[in-house]
């Protein structure tokens, strides 16, 4: 199984300025590659995800990710955040072929005007 | 189109007792999955179904948690006794067989243990 690490716990950040959030995984076999966020007391919502083709990919309210094989990397990030993007992100990876979603630990993104 | 419905959203029961979670994944999914989420931590899988088959349940505690899904649709998991440790968010997924791993995920429950 894979092993993700996010590299950040806690992100401030203030409104309208961009934020980046890192996220590692251990394998370099062809995956499929997930960032979900919860927003507190909800469960955990699909952002994007890439599962083959270009690897930027991007979610429909600004946030954009980018597949980077030879690192193994999926960083998300957004160019200017809302208040309303206050929430844990987790970065989530599985292999090809097989069920079985590993997650990070998450990061909380804390956005203040 | 219906989300994954979990319940209850909180429970609050003292240690050893037992405890009963509920869950109905989207019309059409046929692989279901319960996942742990203690407090800072990212998700971490107890069990999963296809269908009304158990076929991955390694990192379930056999001891005190069991799982059913008759039918292949509703699920419940269960903690008999609870202990101080279990306290966590019990969370729901389903998934469509063959979609991508893409998992649509329900509200959790919040489990306290007293």
């Amino acid at each position: 199984a894979q092993s993700v690490t996010q590299l950040d716990s806690q992100v401030p950040v203030f409104e309208e300025a961009p934020v980046e959030l890192r996220c590692n995984y251990s394998s370099s076999v062809s995956v499929y590659l997930f960032w979900y966020v919860q927003y507190p007391n909800q469960g955990l919502q699909l952002l994007l995800k890439y599962l083959s083709g270009s690897t930027l990919v991007e979610s429909i309210n600004g946030f954009e990710a980018e597949f980077n094989k030879s690192q193994t990397s999926f960083h998300l990030r957004k160019p200017s955040v809302h208040i309303s993007d206050t929430a844990e992100y987790f970065c989530a990876v599985s292999d090809q072929g097989d069920y079985k979603l590993s997650f990070g630990a998450g990061t909380t993104v804390t956005v203040r005007a | 189109e219906a989300g994954v419905v979990q319940s209850p959203r909180y429970k609050i029961i003292e240690k050893k007792q037992p405890v009963a979670f509920w869950c109905n994944p989207i019309s059409g999914h046929n692989t279901l999955y319960w996942y742990l989420q203690n407090l800072g931590q990212g998700p971490e899988l107890l069990i999963r179904y296809e269908n009304e088959e158990a076929v991955d349940d390694s990192q379930l505690p056999k001891d005190r948690f069991s799982a059913e899904r008759l039918k292949g649709v509703d699920s419940t998991l269960k903690i008999q006794p609870a202990e101080l440790g279990d306290s966590a968010v019990y969370l729901c997924a389903s998934s469509f067989r063959g979609k991508n791993n893409e998992q649509f995920f329900g509200p959790g429950t919040r489990l306290t243990v007293l």
